[in-house]
């Protein structure tokens, strides 16, 4: 399996643009995450989908801020304006969501997002 | 809420030497525990995790931690580190395992000195 995948891998826009993050999770798994990492305030939950539906976005931290799943298979994380201080890591994680037991997170390698 | 502290920011350890990562957690009922590294311009990589049973559990790369439910502690170990191992460390927790968004520490940076 090719692993969480996010793209780009590197994002360099000017305040005001719109930027669109993004991820392709593992094959059959059925949660996804969106995290955001910074140095101020660590890792942090965006939002969350299951079976493609939004569970939990109350860590998205306005409305410039906004996150699709259309299918299985992909989702993106939209930032419109976007502000020097969105710049940040942003990771998307995957989970079967089966067993809670077993059940794990995986990461993708993130995408560095740098707003001038 | 669920909380997570990661007491030290930076630990540097000669290589060789043991290594023991701390983490204390808030929350009113047993959670989830999991322990990640991410290695610079990398993403997160499980090294592993507690939900209930033995509360020492063993990881990848020689890594273990031990869940203390009297002192809300999941602190990670290292017997012996090697210089593969400088990285940021990160404890976490979650209430539903991987069925939910993860609370994580800020982090510890693993300095290793030769």
């Amino acid at each position: 399996d090719a692993g969480v995948i996010q793209s780009p891998r590197h994002e360099v826009t000017e305040m005001g643009q719109e930027v669109t993050l993004r991820c392709k999770p593992i094959s059959g798994h059925d949660y996804l995450f969106w995290y955001r990492q910074t140095m101020m305030r660590g890792l942090e939950l965006l939002i969350y989908f299951n079976n493609n539906v939004p569970i939990d976005d109350s860590g998205m931290p306005e409305d410039r801020f906004s996150a699709k799943m259309p299918n299985a298979s992909f989702s993106t994380l939209k930032i419109q304006p976007s502000e020097p201080r969105d710049s940040a890591v942003y990771f998307c994680a995957s989970s079967l969501g089966q067993d809670r037991s077993t059940d794990t997170q995986y990461f993708g390698p993130g995408t560095r997002l740098t707003v001038l | 809420a669920q909380s997570v502290t990661q007491p030290d920011i930076h630990i540097t350890v000669s290589e060789g030497a043991s290594l023991e990562l701390r983490c204390n957690y808030s929350y009113g009922a047993t959670p989830y525990l999991f322990w990640y590294v991410q290695s610079p311009g990398q993403g997160l990589q499980l090294l592993l995790k507690y939900f209930s049973g033995d509360t020492l559990v063993q990881g990848i790369k020689g890594f273990e931690a031990e869940f203390k439910r009297s002192q809300s502690s999941f602190n990670l170990r290292k017997p012996s580190v090697h210089w593969s191992d400088a990285a940021e460390y990160f404890c976490a927790v979650g209430v539903l395992g991987g069925a939910d968004g993860l609370t994580f520490g800020k982090g510890t940076h693993l300095i290793i000195q030769p």
